[in-house]
Protein backbone atom coordinates (compact mmCIF):
# COMPACT_ATOMS: atom_id res chain seq x y z
CA UNK A 1 0.00 0.00 0.00
CA UNK A 2 1.39 3.64 -0.59
CA UNK A 3 2.11 5.81 2.15
CA UNK A 4 0.34 8.73 2.91
CA UNK A 5 2.44 11.79 1.90
CA UNK A 6 4.51 14.08 4.12
CA UNK A 7 7.02 16.29 3.96
CA UNK A 8 10.37 15.42 4.68
CA UNK A 9 11.14 17.98 6.71
CA UNK A 10 10.07 21.19 8.60
CA UNK A 11 11.77 23.41 10.72
CA UNK A 12 11.02 26.03 13.28
CA UNK A 13 12.23 29.11 16.11
CA UNK A 14 11.08 28.25 19.72
CA UNK A 15 8.41 30.12 20.43
CA UNK A 16 6.74 29.99 16.68
CA UNK A 17 4.00 27.72 15.34
CA UNK A 18 4.83 25.51 12.36
CA UNK A 19 2.22 23.10 10.34
CA UNK A 20 3.16 19.53 9.15
CA UNK A 21 1.03 18.06 6.25
CA UNK A 22 -0.40 14.57 5.56
CA UNK A 23 -1.85 14.03 2.27
CA UNK A 24 -3.73 11.00 1.27
CA UNK A 25 -7.22 10.17 -0.95
CA UNK A 26 -10.74 9.56 -0.78
CA UNK A 27 -10.45 5.85 0.65
CA UNK A 28 -8.25 7.17 3.76
CA UNK A 29 -7.86 10.89 4.99
CA UNK A 30 -10.54 11.87 3.39
CA UNK A 31 -13.14 9.35 3.56
CA UNK A 32 -12.95 8.93 7.35
CA UNK A 33 -12.16 10.97 10.78
CA UNK A 34 -9.30 8.06 11.74
CA UNK A 35 -6.57 10.58 11.04
CA UNK A 36 -3.89 10.12 14.29
CA UNK A 37 -0.39 11.50 14.79
CA UNK A 38 2.60 10.55 16.59
CA UNK A 39 5.79 11.98 18.11
CA UNK A 40 8.90 9.87 17.94
CA UNK A 41 11.93 10.69 19.66
CA UNK A 42 15.68 8.98 18.95
CA UNK A 43 15.66 5.49 19.59
CA UNK A 44 11.76 5.60 21.21
CA UNK A 45 8.65 4.35 20.64
CA UNK A 46 6.49 6.27 19.12
CA UNK A 47 3.94 8.36 21.40
CA UNK A 48 0.53 8.93 20.20
CA UNK A 49 -0.34 13.18 19.92
CA UNK A 50 -3.55 13.37 18.09
CA UNK A 51 -6.27 11.11 17.42
CA UNK A 52 -9.77 11.18 15.10
CA UNK A 53 -8.43 14.23 13.46
CA UNK A 54 -8.89 16.58 16.25
CA UNK A 55 -8.59 14.81 19.81
CA UNK A 56 -5.91 15.28 21.97
CA UNK A 57 -5.03 12.14 24.27
CA UNK A 58 -5.16 12.78 28.32
CA UNK A 59 -1.34 14.72 29.41
CA UNK A 60 -0.83 15.77 25.96
CA UNK A 61 0.08 19.39 25.69
CA UNK A 62 -2.44 21.32 23.76
CA UNK A 63 0.06 23.10 21.71
CA UNK A 64 -0.16 20.52 19.38
CA UNK A 65 -3.55 20.82 17.14
CA UNK A 66 -5.01 19.03 14.25
CA UNK A 67 -7.23 19.22 11.44
CA UNK A 68 -8.37 18.14 8.02
CA UNK A 69 -10.02 19.59 4.81
CA UNK A 70 -10.50 17.01 2.20
CA UNK A 71 -7.66 14.62 1.82
CA UNK A 72 -5.08 16.66 3.48
CA UNK A 73 -4.92 16.81 7.61
CA UNK A 74 -2.59 18.93 9.52
CA UNK A 75 -0.69 18.74 12.73
CA UNK A 76 -0.47 22.04 14.08
CA UNK A 77 2.63 22.51 16.89
CA UNK A 78 2.72 26.41 18.24
CA UNK A 79 4.96 27.82 20.95
CA UNK A 80 7.51 25.72 19.58
CA UNK A 81 9.71 24.31 22.33
CA UNK A 82 13.11 22.26 22.37
CA UNK A 83 11.57 19.10 23.34
CA UNK A 84 9.32 18.66 20.41
CA UNK A 85 12.30 18.47 18.05
CA UNK A 86 11.10 14.47 16.81
CA UNK A 87 9.82 12.79 14.35
CA UNK A 88 6.58 13.14 13.43
CA UNK A 89 4.16 10.53 11.74
CA UNK A 90 0.43 10.47 10.37
CA UNK A 91 -1.64 7.88 9.95
CA UNK A 92 -5.07 6.86 8.90
CA UNK A 93 -7.07 4.34 8.47
CA UNK A 94 -7.80 3.06 4.65
CA UNK A 95 -10.53 0.50 3.02
CA UNK A 96 -10.59 -0.15 -0.66
CA UNK A 97 -11.86 -2.88 -2.60
CA UNK A 98 -8.69 -4.88 -1.94
CA UNK A 99 -7.22 -3.95 1.40
CA UNK A 100 -8.73 -2.53 4.92
CA UNK A 101 -6.11 -1.26 7.50
CA UNK A 102 -3.72 1.65 8.65
CA UNK A 103 -1.24 3.01 6.57
CA UNK A 104 1.58 5.75 7.57
CA UNK A 105 2.83 8.79 6.24
CA UNK A 106 6.64 8.84 5.26
CA UNK A 107 7.37 11.19 8.49
CA UNK A 108 8.79 14.26 8.97
CA UNK A 109 11.74 15.20 11.04
CA UNK A 110 11.07 18.35 12.67
CA UNK A 111 14.32 20.68 13.79
CA UNK A 112 13.71 22.99 15.96
CA UNK A 113 15.97 26.30 15.77
CA UNK B 1 -0.01 1.41 34.40
CA UNK B 2 0.26 0.02 30.75
CA UNK B 3 2.86 -2.52 29.88
CA UNK B 4 3.84 -3.85 26.44
CA UNK B 5 7.06 -5.69 26.27
CA UNK B 6 7.91 -7.36 23.13
CA UNK B 7 10.56 -10.47 22.95
CA UNK B 8 11.54 -12.88 20.57
CA UNK B 9 13.60 -10.83 18.50
CA UNK B 10 16.73 -11.93 17.18
CA UNK B 11 19.39 -12.88 14.00
CA UNK B 12 18.29 -14.81 11.56
CA UNK B 13 18.53 -16.20 7.73
CA UNK B 14 16.89 -15.13 4.86
CA UNK B 15 13.81 -18.33 4.49
CA UNK B 16 14.01 -18.54 8.51
CA UNK B 17 11.04 -18.14 10.44
CA UNK B 18 10.87 -16.02 14.06
CA UNK B 19 7.94 -16.00 16.86
CA UNK B 20 7.42 -12.49 18.66
CA UNK B 21 5.57 -12.24 21.62
CA UNK B 22 4.33 -8.96 23.20
CA UNK B 23 2.98 -9.47 27.16
CA UNK B 24 0.68 -7.31 27.93
CA UNK B 25 0.06 -5.43 31.62
CA UNK B 26 -2.13 -2.90 33.38
CA UNK B 27 -5.45 -3.21 31.26
CA UNK B 28 -8.40 -5.54 30.24
CA UNK B 29 -6.33 -6.95 27.61
CA UNK B 30 -8.87 -9.17 26.05
CA UNK B 31 -10.66 -5.97 25.68
CA UNK B 32 -8.66 -4.17 23.57
CA UNK B 33 -7.85 -4.95 19.74
CA UNK B 34 -3.80 -5.07 18.93
CA UNK B 35 -1.95 -4.15 16.03
CA UNK B 36 1.96 -5.20 15.08
CA UNK B 37 4.23 -1.93 13.61
CA UNK B 38 7.73 -2.30 11.98
CA UNK B 39 10.63 0.43 11.46
CA UNK B 40 13.51 -0.59 9.15
CA UNK B 41 16.69 0.97 10.42
CA UNK B 42 16.63 4.67 9.69
CA UNK B 43 12.88 4.74 7.64
CA UNK B 44 9.40 4.93 8.43
CA UNK B 45 6.67 3.43 10.44
CA UNK B 46 5.03 0.61 8.90
CA UNK B 47 1.99 -0.91 9.71
CA UNK B 48 1.82 -4.41 9.30
CA UNK B 49 -1.39 -6.43 11.23
CA UNK B 50 -4.15 -5.91 13.63
CA UNK B 51 -5.98 -8.72 15.64
CA UNK B 52 -9.61 -7.02 16.65
CA UNK B 53 -10.45 -7.93 20.71
CA UNK B 54 -13.32 -10.59 19.60
CA UNK B 55 -10.89 -12.21 17.86
CA UNK B 56 -13.25 -12.36 14.55
CA UNK B 57 -11.00 -10.09 12.27
CA UNK B 58 -7.49 -10.05 11.22
CA UNK B 59 -5.84 -7.65 9.13
CA UNK B 60 -2.68 -7.38 7.41
CA UNK B 61 -0.34 -5.58 4.91
CA UNK B 62 0.48 -6.87 1.60
CA UNK B 63 4.23 -6.48 2.30
CA UNK B 64 3.63 -9.72 4.78
CA UNK B 65 0.48 -11.23 3.73
CA UNK B 66 0.56 -14.93 3.53
CA UNK B 67 4.32 -15.22 5.40
CA UNK B 68 3.25 -13.45 8.85
CA UNK B 69 0.16 -14.51 11.26
CA UNK B 70 -0.93 -12.82 14.27
CA UNK B 71 -2.28 -14.18 17.11
CA UNK B 72 -3.38 -13.73 20.77
CA UNK B 73 -3.85 -15.58 23.55
CA UNK B 74 -6.26 -13.52 25.80
CA UNK B 75 -5.82 -15.97 28.87
CA UNK B 76 -2.28 -15.52 28.65
CA UNK B 77 -2.74 -11.03 27.81
CA UNK B 78 -0.39 -11.89 24.98
CA UNK B 79 -0.25 -11.15 21.77
CA UNK B 80 1.86 -12.97 18.51
CA UNK B 81 3.53 -12.32 15.42
CA UNK B 82 4.63 -15.78 13.84
CA UNK B 83 7.00 -14.32 10.77
CA UNK B 84 7.76 -17.25 7.93
CA UNK B 85 9.92 -16.82 4.78
CA UNK B 86 11.91 -13.90 6.81
CA UNK B 87 13.81 -11.41 3.90
CA UNK B 88 16.28 -9.02 4.52
CA UNK B 89 13.91 -6.15 4.14
CA UNK B 90 12.05 -7.10 6.88
CA UNK B 91 15.02 -6.28 9.47
CA UNK B 92 13.57 -3.87 11.24
CA UNK B 93 11.89 -3.08 14.69
CA UNK B 94 8.96 -4.61 15.54
CA UNK B 95 6.51 -2.95 17.91
CA UNK B 96 3.16 -4.03 19.89
CA UNK B 97 0.62 -1.13 20.04
CA UNK B 98 -2.94 -1.40 21.57
CA UNK B 99 -5.68 0.17 19.78
CA UNK B 100 -7.11 2.56 21.43
CA UNK B 101 -10.83 1.49 20.09
CA UNK B 102 -11.91 5.20 18.98
CA UNK B 103 -10.60 5.88 15.81
CA UNK B 104 -7.69 3.38 14.37
CA UNK B 105 -5.40 4.99 17.06
CA UNK B 106 -2.78 3.19 18.81
CA UNK B 107 -2.75 4.41 22.18
CA UNK B 108 -0.07 2.59 23.78
CA UNK B 109 3.23 0.80 22.19
CA UNK B 110 5.72 -1.49 23.41
CA UNK B 111 9.82 -0.94 23.41
CA UNK B 112 10.12 -2.57 20.16
CA UNK B 113 12.36 -5.80 19.51
CA UNK B 114 14.86 -5.88 16.70
CA UNK B 115 14.74 -8.31 14.02
CA UNK B 116 17.62 -8.93 11.50
CA UNK B 117 17.40 -11.16 8.62
CA UNK B 118 21.05 -11.76 7.36
CA UNK B 119 23.26 -14.66 6.12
Amino acid sequence: QSALTQPASVSGSPGQSIAISCTGTSSDVGGYNYVSWYQQHPGKAPKLMIYEVTNRPSGVSNRFSGSKSGNTASLTISGLQAEDEADYYCSSYRSTSTFAGVVFGGGTELTVL
Amino acid sequence: EVRLVESGGGLVQPGGSLRLSCAASGFGFSHYSMNWVRQAPGKGLEWLSYFVNSGTTIYYADSVKGRFTISRDNAKNSLYLQMNNLRAEDTAVYYCARDGGRAWESDYWGQGTLVTVSS
